[in-house]
C-alpha cells in the first residue's frame, strides 16, 4: 500500500534551517507530484509548494519563495523540504502528501507529519 | 487570490443526525477540483471527496459532495461516532479554514 514516512521531530533556533524527509513506498515515486502542507498549532492547513519527482521542477507558495527548497532522490524514493531562516511562527507540523494523478491538487495520501519547533 | 470560506465554524450534532458543511469560493477558478478532507486530533488529514463529488478509496457512502462554483457542500447523511472531526475544503493550493463537527 502507499506509504509516506516522514523524518522525526526537530527543534531549531531562530535563523536556522530545517530539512524534512518523506520516504515514499508502495507506488512508482516518479509518477506523482509531492506537495508539502503545514499546520501551526491549533490552526488550519497551509499549502507550501509542490515538486515533480521525475523532472525535479517545483512550484512554491509566494509566502515561502526564497526560503523553501523542495528536492528529491529518485534512487531513494524520498522527497525533501528545506525551510531556511526559521522564525518562531514557523513552528508547525509539516506534512508531505502525494497529489492525485488528475493533477488538480487533490492529495490522496499523506505522511504522518513532522513537528518542527522553533525555539530559543 | 482565492479564498475559501467554510461555514459554520462549528457544528454541534448527535450521532445519527445529518451534517451539512458549506464551502464558498471568493471567485470561480475551476468548478471540477474541489476536495474535502477529514482530520482527527493528532492525525494527518484524510482525503474524503475529490472532483467535487467523487469519493476517495475506502470512504463510506454516507459522505457525499456536491455543488458548483462558488458554492460547494459536504454532506454526512448519518453521523457515526468516528465522524466527529474537523473538515477542510480545498481548491488547488487553497484550503478553507475548517469546520469542526462536534458531539
Amino acid at each position: 500500500q502507499v506509504q509516506l514516512l516522514q523524518s522525526g521531530a526537530e527543534v531549531k533556533n531562530p535563523g536556522a534551517s530545517v530539512k524534512v524527509s518523506c520516504k515514499a513506498s508502495g507506488y512508482t515515486f516518479t509518477r506523482y507530484d509531492v506537495n508539502w502542507v503545514r499546520q501551526a498549532p491549533g490552526q488550519g492547513l497551509e499549502w507550501m509548494g509542490w515538486m515533480n519527482p521525475k523532472r525535479g521542477n517545483t512550484g512554491y507558495a509566494q509566502k515561502f519563495q526564497g526560503r523553501v527548497t523542495m528536492t528529491r532522490s529518485t534512487s531513494m524514493t524520498t522527497a525533501y523540504m528545506e525551510l531556511s531562516s526559521l522564525r518562531f511562527d514557523d513552528t508547525a507540523v509539516y506534512y508531505c502528501a502525494r497529489e492525485m494523478a488528475t493533477n488538480e491538487g487533490e492529495l490522496d495520501n499523506w505522511g504522518q507529519g513532522t513537528l518542527v519547533t522553533v525555539s530559543s | 487570490e482565492l479564498v475559501l470560506t467554510q461555514s459554520p465554524g462549528t457544528l454541534s450534532l448527535s450521532p445519527g443526525e445529518r451534517a451539512t458543511l458549506s464551502c464558498r469560493a471568493s471567485h470561480s477558478v475551476s468548478s471540477s477540483n474541489l476536495a474535502w478532507y477529514q482530520q482527527k486530533p493528532g492525525q494527518a488529514p484524510r482525503l474524503l471527496i475529490y472532483g467535487v463529488s467523487s469519493r476517495a478509496t475506502g470512504i463510506p457512502d454516507r459522505f457525499s459532495g456536491s455543488g458548483s462554483g462558488p458554492d460547494f457542500t459536504l454532506t454526512i447523511s448519518r453521523l457515526e461516532p468516528e465522524d466527529f472531526a474537523v473538515y477542510y475544503c480545498q481548491q488547488s493550493t487553497t484550503f478553507g479554514q475548517g469546520t469542526k463537527v462536534e458531539i
